[in-house]
């Protein structure tokens, strides 16, 4: 059980390259999630899916996009990079629990520095 | 909207108690957790509690809940050298997807 990965777990970028981060998870989890995290900040959701083939906004959503075509899968892109999206990204997933409950599983981040 | 609060720094000598402490604005807040971050790895969730309780103990650890004042805290009994690391409080309410609010986190140092 690998629980959830993520690749690529450092890279550097010029400003206005695109990229794309990938998150894939064994636990049959139906809610995935990316955060970034910057010092001070805490952890601020960026997207997330509550499913297969659904994904929403969270809070801080604007200049990316994502993609939940497969279950296990939860694909974030950069279309156009900036030097405010240097920080580190988190995956996360949740399995559906009646009553609130909502224990995430990270995956180790990735770190990515735009230049 | 929701909002978690936590001091940004605490330090404490090996063997010590830690307390870390936690405030929180969402009244309708169902469960309220603890997560652990150590250097250059994701959160991990060391214990929660549900809102109806106002204790918890496992081990070394007790999370105390005074859901009046939305205040929640973390003590970590013989703090270890291993025990530092940075320490996520959070909240979700019912409903919807459950949506997690994140404190800043607290970075916990122990001095040997």
């Amino acid at each position: 059980n690998a629980g959830v990965t993520q690749t690529p777990k450092f890279r550097v970028l010029k400003t206005g390259q695109s990229m794309t981060l990938l998150c894939a998870q064994d636990m049959n989890h139906e809610y995935m999630y990316w955060y970034r995290q910057d010092p001070g900040m805490g952890l601020r959701l960026i997207h997330y899916s509550v499913g297969e083939g659904t994904t929403a906004k969270g809070e801080v959503p604007d200049g990316y996009n994502v993609s939940r075509l497969k279950k296990q899968n939860f694909l974030l892109g950069l279309e156009s990079a900036a030097p405010s999206q240097t920080s580190v990204y988190f995956c996360a997933s949740s399995p559906r629990l009646a009553g609130g409950l909502n224990e995430q599983f990270f995956g180790p981040g990735t770190r990515l520095t735009v230049l | 909207g929701e909002d978690v609060e936590q001091s940004l720094f605490l330090s404490v000598r090996e063997g010590d108690s830690s307390v870390i402490n936690c405030t929180y604005t969402d009244s309708s807040s169902t469960y309220l957790y603890w997560y652990k971050q150590e250097p250059g790895a994701g959160l991990q969730l060391l214990t929660y509690i549900f809102s109806n309780m106002d204790m918890k103990q496992d081990q070394r650890l007790t999370v105390l809940l005074n859901k009046k004042d939305k205040h929640l805290s973390l003590r970590i009994a013989d703090t270890q050298t291993g025990d530092s690391a940075i320490y996520f409080c959070a909240e979700s309410s019912s409903g919807g997807y459950q949506k997690v609010t994140f404190g800043t986190g607290t970075k916990l140092q122990v001095i040997p």
